[in-house]
């Protein structure tokens, strides 16, 4: 069974200061991480994924994160943030062949002040 | 491009009545899925489909039914609506039904019982 952990349902950061989303996964098989970004009455979107092909994943908008086995984290990171960066962020993993069936974190609420 | 469509985007229902969100798609997908979203929690997996005809209980089913007539087509019926139906309704859908891939979602239909 896979499940993953979002520490901290709310972050605030400056705009410009240093964005650090963490996220922590449990799987018994090799997983597949993701990252989704939700704005504002808006649906999910795909902000980067691990794959295994690179443990450094460079997403969409400045955002990265780093697959770590040893820990099983998958930490997302910005190094300046921006006002349009406000919106939640989750953290899910994959793993089972047959359907694309998500299992997700519970979500770290972003916000950035001026 | 469209991509994935729900209706209707907010609906409040009455102890007991019953009414179907609507999802259609328009990027050939056949694996379609619906979340829901309560507050403070991760996307939790309803139901699935892997194609037209095929549907499969995900995570948290009861209370709710699917059918998948068509490619584009996956809505989710309530029968008996009870507040903790309460929530926020997340259709979507991918190209294949590898873990890696990515999972593109409707804007979601937010629900309220009462």
């Amino acid at each position: 069974a896979q499940s993953v952990t979002q520490l901290g349902s709310h972050v605030s950061v400056s705009e410009g200061a240093l964005v650090l989303l963490r996220c922590n996964y449990s799987s018994s098989v090799p997983p597949y991480l993701f990252w989704y970004v939700q704005y504002p009455n808006q649906g999910l979107q795909l902000l980067l994924k691990y794959t295994s092909a690179a443990t450094l994943v460079k997403g969409i908008n400045g955002f990265e994160a780093e697959f770590k086995k040893s820990e099983t984290s998958f930490h997302l990171t910005k190094p300046s943030a921006h006002m349009s960066d406000a919106a939640e962020y989750f953290c899910a993993v994959s793993a089972i062949q047959g359907a694309q069936k998500l299992v997700f974190g519970q979500g770290t609420r972003l916000t950035i002040n001026p | 491009n469209a991509g994935v469509t729900q209706t209707p985007k907010f609906r409040i229902l009455k102890i007991g009545q019953s009414m179907t969100l609507q999802c259609t798609q328009d990027m050939n997908h056949n694996y379609m899925y619906w979340y829901r979203q309560d507050p403070g929690m991760g996307l939790k997996l309803i139901y699935y489909s892997v194609g037209a005809g095929i549907t499969d209980k995900g995570e948290v089913p009861n209370g709710y039914n699917v059918s998948r007539s068509t490619t584009e087509d996956f809505p989710l019926r309530l029968e008996l609506a009870a507040p903790s139906q309460t929530s926020v309704y997340f259709c979507a859908s991918s190209n294949t039904g590898q873990p890696n891939t990515e999972a593109f979602f409707g804007q979601g239909t937010r629900l309220t019982v009462v």
